[in-house]
């Protein structure tokens, strides 16, 4: 049982490439979170979905698209990635009231 | 708009010593609320959860946290702490109405021996 796993775990970028980072899970969760976590602020949402071909908004959504066009699999897009976007990323599934998570993806852009 | 405040970015302990970490939120109803911990480099693991009922809950690893709706506040306690409890710990509260999982700053959690 794998969970939640998300690709890749590491990644350097150059300021204006694009890239996408997958995040897929096994447990057949409607609701899946994308975060970023950055020193000093905590986890921050940057888009959600309730449901497969459904996305929302969260805090900091400037910078990234998303798409959930299967249900098992939530994909985060840069297209034009800036220094201020390295961070550490996690992926979240949820089943009525408990969230499980990725292990994480840190992506520098320098 | 929801909001949650974790007051306290650093803690110190000695091991054997007792824990309160804070967590305050801002909403329109009762949120469900829960507590993470991450460990250096690691995922988030799930230490407990309330929604209803029994305002004193009790998670993993010996931890319990108390849910008082007066002050808003959600607080996780340990009696004894142990050396293996150095980690971070996030409180987030789940807004149902909107399906979004706010998380606070975190509390960074150091144990001295």
């Amino acid at each position: 049982n794998a969970g939640v796993t998300q690709t890749p775990k590491f990644r350097v970028l150059k300021t204006g490439q694009s890239m996408t980072l997958l995040c897929a899970q096994d447990m057949n969760h409607e609701y899946m979170y994308w975060y970023r976590q950055d020193p000093g602020m905590g986890l921050r949402l940057i888009h959600y979905s309730v449901g497969e071909g459904t996305t929302a908004k969260g805090e900091v959504p400037d910078g990234y698209n998303v798409s959930r066009l299967k249900k098992q699999n939530f994909l985060l897009g840069l297209e034009s990635a800036a220094p201020s976007q390295t961070s550490v990323y996690f992926c979240a599934s949820r089943e009525n009231t408990e969230a499980f998570f990725g292990q994480g993806t840190r992506l520098t852009v320098v | 708009a929801q909001s949650v405040t974790q007051p306290d970015i650093h803690i110190t302990v000695s091991e054997g010593a007792s824990l309160e970490l804070r967590c305050n939120y801002s909403y329109g109803a009762t949120p469900y609320l829960f507590w993470y911990v991450q460990s250096p480099g690691q995922g988030l693991q799930l230490l407990l959860k309330y929604f209803s009922g029994d305002t004193l809950v009790q998670g993993i690893k010996g931890f319990e946290a108390e849910f008082k709706r007066s002050q808003s506040s959600f607080n996780l306690r340990k009696p004894s702490v142990h050396w293996s409890d150095a980690a971070e710990y996030f409180c987030a509260p789940w807004d149902y109405n909107t399906d979004k999982l706010i998380f606070g700053t975190g509390t960074r959690l150091q144990v001295f021996p």
